[in-house]
């Protein structure tokens, strides 16, 4: 199995709402990626866990929040999003090797529109 | 020094012709500079990739030509088909202590390929 699945598709929300974006693998890859795509724009890095640790947080403002429950989970959490926080929001995983480059994998993106 | 310049934003090519992307960098540390291939509405999917100590790399219709000392790389495409109409994203990645890579993106070429 070489995919990254993400659910839902699709999602709208209000600005009150809470919802969660999933996203699972079973390449066995300890690393897992959530990135922020806007339109005619490249993925921006949002976090990164490295064996279920939160190894990076680009700054993300706290209305979004991680989760990486197990090696082949990772959930965002949403609450209180504003109208420009709609995008396309992108998963990836990738092994973790020391010293060597590592392909991400990405899945194929749930679409976020915030009302 | 994080930035990935990309060029041309857009490109529109004959059937049969070949198209070329050309990207560069300023950080001497990034390690792997891999080619994302991206269609409305899916996630990247990795292309092809190069590390430094290599000048050129081909799969298939794909190739990378990798100029270490300007600082620069490019994608060209042979052959070009109406079903790599695309936006390609060109990144630079560094190892991070944590054994995963963290991935810098171009601003991407819109790439049309006309019967």
């Amino acid at each position: 199995d070489t995919e990254v699945t993400q659910t839902p598709k699709h999602l709208v929300m209000g600005m009150t709402n809470k919802k969660s974006l999933k996203c699972e693998q079973h390449m066995g890859h300890r690393a897992m990626y959530w990135y922020k795509q806007k339109a005619k724009k490249p993925p921006e890095l949002m976090f990164v866990y490295s064996y279920e640790k939160l190894s990076i947080n680009e700054s993300v403002p706290s209305r979004f929040s991680p989760e990486c429950p197990n090696s082949s989970l990772l959930n965002l959490h949403l609450h209180a999003l504003q109208p420009e926080d709609s995008a396309l929001y992108l998963c990836a995983s990738s092994q973790v090797l020391g010293g060597a480059p590592v392909w991400q994998f990405f899945g194929p993106g749930t679409r976020l529109t915030v009302l | 020094q994080q930035q990935v310049k990309q060029s041309p934003q857009s490109l529109i090519v004959q059937k049969g012709g070949i198209s070329i992307i050309n990207c560069a960098y300023e950080n001497t540390a990034f390690d792997y500079f891999p080619w994302y291939q991206q269609f409305p509405g899916k996630g990247p999917a990795l292309l092809i990739a190069i590390r430094p100590d290599v000048s050129e790399k081909k799969e298939g219709r794909f190739t990378i030509s990798f100029n270490k000392s300007a600082k620069q790389f490019s994608l060209h495409i042979m052959d070009s088909q109406p079903g790599d109409s695309a936006t390609y994203f060109c990144a630079a990645s560094m190892g991070q202590s944590g054994g995963y890579q963290k991935v810098t993106f171009g601003t991407g070429t819109k790439l049309q390929v006309i019967p």
